[in-house]
């Protein structure tokens, strides 16, 4: 079955240090890699996706199909990265229109 | 409208009663999509539609759930006979096209409680 795994519900980081969100995933077929992005009293937003290599707000994700895993990574965190961050899974037997979603990470970037 | 509007934000129904929850997409949007929340958890997918076609529905959890978007626009979700498990938040969200690499554009959501 696919699934999306997030092992840290919470994580907590001072402000200016590194900040790794991880992601391992399950599939059959080619799937594609997202992370959505929810902030306090907002709407679930997507932050990137894998298979344009952006870098948004400083974050960035490696797609590792031998690890099957896609981290979430920042050098320098900042306070106005608190948020919960879901990382989702589209494509193969799934289908390219809907995602599987994580259970979310709660990141917190304490001054 | 500028996003994805979703009404009511808050519902608390007794077990055994009858909801009805509304989604008015994007102006355009051909895709919409029903995704339920439980506490703790990821978004779950319902149920898709493009245009007023239900492409898909594979995600509703039980004959007591049904969606609709009769024009191709506003979409209702309802659930019949809520029972607690239904208790969740359900979100709406569009998309110009059918695919998600250009993403979804996600409501705010309805919260269910069921008592």
């Amino acid at each position: 079955a696919q699934r999306v795994t997030q092992p840290e519900k919470l994580l907590s980081v001072f402000k200016g240090a590194p900040v790794e969100l991880k992601c391992n995933y399950s599939y059959s077929g080619s799937p594609e890699l997202f992370w959505y992005v929810q902030y306090s009293r907002q709407r679930l937003q997507l932050l990137l996706r894998h298979i344009s290599r952006e870098s948004i707000k400083g974050f960035t994700a490696d797609l590792n199909k031998g690890e099957t895993s896609f981290h979430l990574k920042k050098p320098f965190a900042q306070e106005e990265d608190s948020a919960m961050y879901y990382c989702a899974l589209s494509g193969g037997t799934s289908g390219t229109y809907k995602y599987i979603f994580g259970t979310g990470t709660r990141l917190k970037v304490l001054a | 409208g500028a996003g994805v509007s979703q009404s009511p934000r808050y519902k608390v129904a007794k077990r055994g009663q009858d909801v009805a929850l509304r989604c008015d997409p994007i102006s355009g949007h051909v895709s919409l999509f029903w995704y339920q929340q439980a506490l703790g958890q990821g978004p779950e997918f319902l149920t898709y539609f493009q245009n007023e076609a239900q492409l898909d529905k594979s995600g509703l959890p039980s004959d007591r759930f049904f969606a609709e978007r009769p024009e191709g626009s506003v979409s209702t979700l309802k659930i019949q006979r809520t029972q607690q498990e239904d208790s969740a938040v359900y979100l709406c969200a569009s998309s110009p096209s059918g695919g998600v690499f250009i993403g979804y554009t996600f409501g705010s959501g309805t919260r269910l409680t069921v008592v």
